[in-house]
């Protein structure tokens, strides 16, 4: 079975350049998860999906972040303009439904704002 | 307010057991209690998950209490490949959905 796919795995940018990254989950897995993760904190819950819905993204800043799931399978994840603090890797996570918590990760994509 | 309260470090050796313990207090009735374990430059991977008293799978054990304001996971006879962090997670009740939520984690170091 293929994990959860990401890419790019690594990118460099300046501030106020915006940025894409892409996940694709396990094959008929839900729910779709984006995280970011800070060097040395655990990982924060960005936003949720649930098929094409949102279940959650009350830690998503929105004035600058934004994530899509088109037809409910591959979602990108958007910042524009990029600020210093996000640098992060950003981690995207699957599950299937009936399957409270147990969430399938993907690589990573490390992002660094200079 | 945190969810849950977990040591930040641990050492150990190999070939001992080690247990890492984890505070849940406000835990819901309804909520599981999971944990993870993440390698660097890796995402988490999902270890074991319980609601009540003991869970044992092929790599770990995970102890409830009776009040399920805590919990512990066991790791038998560690060896070098299990210095990691671990994350011990409950749900935050958000938007009428509990999301899980992980805290800093436990740095587990293990040495020869």
């Amino acid at each position: 079975e293929a994990g959860v796919a990401q890419s790019p795995r690594y990118k460099i940018i300046e501030k106020r350049q915006s940025v894409a990254f892409w996940c694709n989950p396990i094959s008929g897995h839900a729910t779709l998860y984006w995280y970011q993760q800070i060097l040395g904190q655990g990982p924060k819950l960005l936003i949720q999906f649930q098929n094409n819905g949102v279940v959650d993204d009350s830690q998503l800043p929105k004035d600058r972040f934004s994530a899509e799931r088109l037809k409910g399978v591959d979602s990108t994840l958007k910042i524009q303009p990029a600020k210093l603090e996000d640098s992060a890797v950003y981690l995207c996570a699957s599950s299937s439904s009936g399957t409270l918590y147990e969430q399938y990760f993907g690589p990573g994509t490390r992002l660094t704002v200079t | 307010l945190a969810k849950t309260t977990q040591p930040i470090s641990m050492d150990s050796y190999e070939g001992q057991e080690v247990n890492i313990t984890c505070s849940h207090n406000n835990i819901a009735t309804n909520d599981y209690i999971t944990w993870y374990q993440q390698f660097p430059s890796q995402g988490p991977r999902f270890i074991i998950q319980g609601y009540k008293t003991k869970v044992t799978n092929e790599v770990a054990s995970l102890f409830i209490p009776a009040d399920r304001k805590s919990s512990t996971l066991s790791l038998p006879r560690v060896s070098l490949s299990d210095t990691a962090v671990y994350y011990c997670l409950v749900g935050d009740l958000r938007g009428g959905s509990y999301i899980p939520t992980f805290g800093r984690g436990t740095s587990l170091i293990v040495h020869p």
